[in-house]
């Protein structure tokens, strides 16, 4: 079945303790995304990545860092979380060249 | 990055209304999709739209790219109580990335 997990489902945290929320896929895709979604403001873009150590920036990338050291996995860091990164966080796989992205089921992140 | 005005930004509507909501951009671009998220969920893709002027239905929905290349409308007809969700409509850049609107909120009465 193809799959697109995300671990831990939820978390809270305390300010400045580091985080790393991961995610997983198992239909080969290249390209996998992360996005945070808050209120009124829909899905923002954080980090992608189109390949095994290719990343690049979204839209809001601030305190946050990733890695793509394999092909299946890509998960996103928080260094020194801050409240205001409370949020829905959602990993996102597609095919290379492809908009048509498959969610996970998200990671719903409290940090105090 | 660059906002999608997405309307209405809900809606409640009875069981058998359709449901019309749009989504708009200051600038042209390539790709228009468009996703539903149920509750607890991540969004599912619903329509996916590639060229000016196309038009794709997916059993009720249908969706249309708008000749300008700036908006696009998702339509469905016949609500039922399982379309309710927030629907999003995105726009596709470079190398896949994505933009969403802010969201439609769907609620339907039986």
């Amino acid at each position: 079945e193809a799959q697109v997990t995300q671990n831990p489902r939820y978390l809270i945290t305390v300010t400045g303790k580091k985080l790393t929320v991961t995610c997983s896929q198992n239909m080969n895709h290249e390209y996998m995304s992360w996005y945070r979604q808050d209120p009124g403001l829909g899905l923002r873009q954080i980090y992608y990545s189109m390949n095994v150590e290719v990343t690049d920036k979204g839209d809001v990338p601030e305190g946050y860092k990733v890695s793509r050291k394999e092909k299946r996995n890509f998960p996103l860091i928080l260094e020194s979380p801050s409240p205001n990164q409370t949020s829905l966080y959602f990993c996102a796989t597609s095919q290379r060249v492809s908009y048509e992205q498959y969610f996970g089921p998200g990671t719903r992140l409290t940090v105090t | 990055g660059q906002q999608l005005n997405q309307s209405p930004q809900s809606m409640f509507i009875q069981e058998g209304e359709d449901v019309s909501m749009n989504c708009t951009s200051s600038s042209i671009f390539n790709t228009w999709l468009w996703y539903k998220q149920e509750p607890g969920e991540g969004p599912v893709l619903l329509i996916a739209l590639y060229k000016a002027g196309e038009l794709t239905s997916n059993g009720r929905l249908t969706a249309q790219f708008g000749i300008t290349r700036k908006d696009s409308f998702l339509n469905i007809s016949a609500s039922i109580p399982s379309d309710v969700g927030i629907y999003f409509c995105a726009r596709g850049t470079s190398y896949g990335k994505l933009t969403f609107g802010q969201g439609t909120i769907l609620t339907v009465h039986p």
